[in-house]
């Protein structure tokens, strides 16, 4: 069973608020992933992340930011949230090999109104 | 570019087969991969193809031909929890760092 917790599942919060995701994994991964998802709709890359201090951009412009100063941990910052962030945000894991699948933690859905 | 088809919805019968199509044209390849997702729901892994044929685990099976870049996930036996959307993921690029996913196939199993 993997080992990737996301804090809060839920929140609810007013326009122009400073938000972090949190995300944190016990199995060692070093690759780290923050996913966005509408309801019925597709995953969409927003970060992701080799290891320690290395941090990328996905395909989705996202107008959030992510640090990785411990393997464990790979929070999200909004720094001003707005409605269009309204979505449910996913983290995930893997181990280094190619055949390691991904393993997602159960996401934050976040409304901002 | 890098791109995924499936089918956007299916229906079938509780205790039938069905099988789910993943279509995928990408820069480099480095494996395919099938997740389930339940409505509201994080994904979970279900299987794993690297090499052409079939893999087989319990009620759920998947096939792949790379020089097709075909896959496809067969689900025999059935059952109403089986209601979700089938994610297809392609582990893409030299370095098999990026995978690419699938918008996903909703299927509804009926009773």
């Amino acid at each position: 069973e993997a080992d990737i917790y996301q804090t809060p599942r839920y929140l609810v919060i007013g326009t122009g608020k400073k938000i972090t995701l949190e995300c944190s994994q016990t199995m060692g991964h070093d690759k780290m992933y923050w996913y966005q998802q509408d309801p019925g709709m597709e995953l969409h890359l927003i970060h992701y992340s080799y290891g320690v201090n290395s941090t990328e951009k996905g395909d989705l412009s996202s107008e959030s930011t992510v640090s990785r100063i411990r393997t464990e941990h790979f929070p999200l910052t909004l720094e001003s949230a707005r409605p269009s962030h309204t979505s449910q945000y996913l983290c995930a894991s893997r181990g280094w090999d190619t055949n390691q699948p991904q393993h997602f933690g159960d996401g934050t859905r976040l409304s901002i109104l | 570019g890098q791109n995924i088809d499936q089918p956007t919805e299916m229906t079938a019968t509780e205790g039938a087969i069905v099988q789910i199509n993943c279509t995928y044209q990408t820069s480099g390849f480095n494996g395919l991969f099938w997740y389930q997702q339940h409505a509201g729901e994080a994904p979970t892994f279900l299987s794993y193809n690297v090499l052409d044929g079939l893999e087989e685990k319990g009620r759920f099976s998947s096939f792949l031909s790379r020089s097709k870049g075909y896959s496809y996930l067969l689900l025999k036996e059935l059952q109403m929890k089986d209601s979700a959307s089938y994610l297809c993921a392609v582990r893409a690029g030299t370095g098999g760092f990026k995978t690419i996913f699938g918008a996903g196939t909703r299927l509804f199993v009926k009773a």
